[in-house]
């Protein structure tokens, strides 16, 4: 079985932009959760969906923002980039009734 | 706030010797607990995981021990291997739904 995709795996933006990052869940697995990584940070919760619907959001401001598909996929959205934003975005996606998390091998974003 | 935290930021072993990695926490209301391995460049990936009606579970070359009482979880890896550097995280649920917190990560290092 394939495991968490996620695309495009680096990215370069200026600040002001917006960004779009993707990511495809292990099939079977209907929740998908966004994570940041940064080195002074660590791994920090974004948000998770399921079935289209958010059920948890983290400590981000509201530029962040996601969205999941009929099919489990999920878009990440970040808005009006800071130089603070550069980060490894990591998908994780889990079953229904299953804390497991499974990750993918994240978004690398550079905000310029 | 309640986080999740570890002990030594990083490890050194010999190959062929036995790992400890310690991790504390201090939610009380976490009752999930999961250690991933992340190697350069890629997304973390799943160990082992536990429950908090266990105080032991073990996998292949590793064992999660869990002591409520005191709020600590370590990782031991058997007969550690090159293959085994990597930052290893403890993560925990925070009770809150379907988020996970992760400790900051300990860099193990095996020489040979």
């Amino acid at each position: 079985k394939a495991g968490v995709t996620q695309t495009p795996r680096y990215l370069i933006k200026t600040r002001g932009q917006q960004v779009t990052l993707s990511c495809s869940p292990i099939s079977g697995h209907r929740s998908v959760s966004w994570y940041q990584q940064t080195p002074g940070q660590g791994l920090q919760f974004l948000f998770e969906y399921f079935s289209e619907t958010q059920r948890n959001k983290g400590n981000f401001p509201g530029r962040f923002s996601g969205r999941q598909f009929s099919n489990s996929r999920s878009e990440m959205n970040v808005s009006t980039l800071e130089l603070g934003d550069s980060a490894l975005y990591l998908c994780a996606s889990s079953l229904e009734d299953s804390d497991t998390q499974y990750f993918g091998p994240g978004t690398r974003l550079t905000v310029l | 706030g309640e986080s999740v935290g570890l002990h030594l930021p990083t490890l050194s072993v010999q190959e062929g010797d036995n790992s400890i990695i310690n991790c504390a926490y201090s939610n009380s209301a976490s009752d999930y607990f999961i250690w991933y391995k992340q190697e350069s460049g890629k997304g973390p990936q799943f160990i082992i995981d536990i429950r908090s009606n266990m105080d032991k579970r073990q996998g292949q070359r590793v064992t999660v021990l869990l002591n409520k009482t005191v709020k600590h979880l370590s990782l031991q890896i058997a007969a550690t291997q090159p293959g085994d550097s990597a930052v290893y995280f403890c993560a925990e649920n925070n009770g809150s739904g379907y988020a996970l917190n992760f400790g900051k990560g300990t860099s193990l290092l095996v020489t040979p």
